[in-house]
């Protein structure tokens, strides 16, 4: 079941522009939403968070945005840098599991 | 470095055979997760162990078991191995479960022939 969706393969930004990943999850029972980037060959590294009783987190050029009512949460890289290309999972949790989504490859062309 | 390490990193076997991919947490923290990202997909959580005790199960087939030792590592037995059980298996941990940042190892990129 997926739980945590990301709907968009793929996709690309020029240097210097925004970069904006976008996420939707069915669980209500999420409480705790995370962003984690994957660089080929290496394991996934947490990016960002943020909890259910806000709606937007800021690190940075890194900014998460939650829209509880959408069941929906969103990723804005400003400006995006060729060292961002990367998968981009976006990640759920509940009790005990995290679930996460199928990932968006970003390609940040120079 | 995340501080998980995950053994063997690359493994080929075959069809029907039994592999055991281990997983030492970063030091300190209490939870180990297993997820399989198979060819394109994305993290499937498999199952967690907190303390030496199973906390949550996700797609775990019924061939797939897994445990954490009072050392806290952990290991995840793959047996009667199908092709499509070609993945990778990524390790990660928390010092408490449900804290949200998990560290992930590099992975175990298994392939089945």
């Amino acid at each position: 079941d997926q739980q945590v969706k990301q709907n968009s393969p793929s996709l690309s930004v020029q240097e210097g522009r925004i970069s904006i990943l976008n996420c939707d999850y069915t669980n209500s029972m999420f409480d705790y939403f995370l962003w984690y980037k994957k660089y080929p060959a290496e394991g996934p590294t947490f990016l960002i968070s943020i909890s259910s009783i806000k709606d937007k987190n800021e690190d940075g050029r890194f900014t998460v945005f939650l829209n509880k009512s959408a069941k929906h949460l969103s990723l804005h890289i400003v400006p995006s840098q060729p060292g961002d290309s990367a998968v981009y999972f976006c990640a759920a949790s509940a009790n005990n599991d995290m679930r996460f989504g199928a990932g968006t490859r970003l390609t940040v062309k120079p | 470095d995340s501080g998980v390490t995950q053994t063997p990193k690359h493994l080929i076997t075959a069809t029907g055979q039994r592999v055991t991919l281990r997983c030492s947490p970063r030091s300190g923290d209490l939870s180990v997760y297993w997820y399989q990202q198979s060819l394109d997909q994305g993290l499937q959580f498999l199952i967690q162990y907190y303390n030496g005790e199973e906390r949550a199960k996700g797609n775990i087939l019924e061939r797939f078991s897994a445990q954490q030792f009072p050392d806290l590592h952990s290991e995840l037995n793959l047996s009667s191995l199908e092709l499509g059980d070609s993945a990778l298996y990524f390790c990660a941990s928390s010092l408490q479960p449900n804290t949200g940042e998990l560290f992930f190892g590099e992975g175990s990129r298994l392939t089945v022939l």
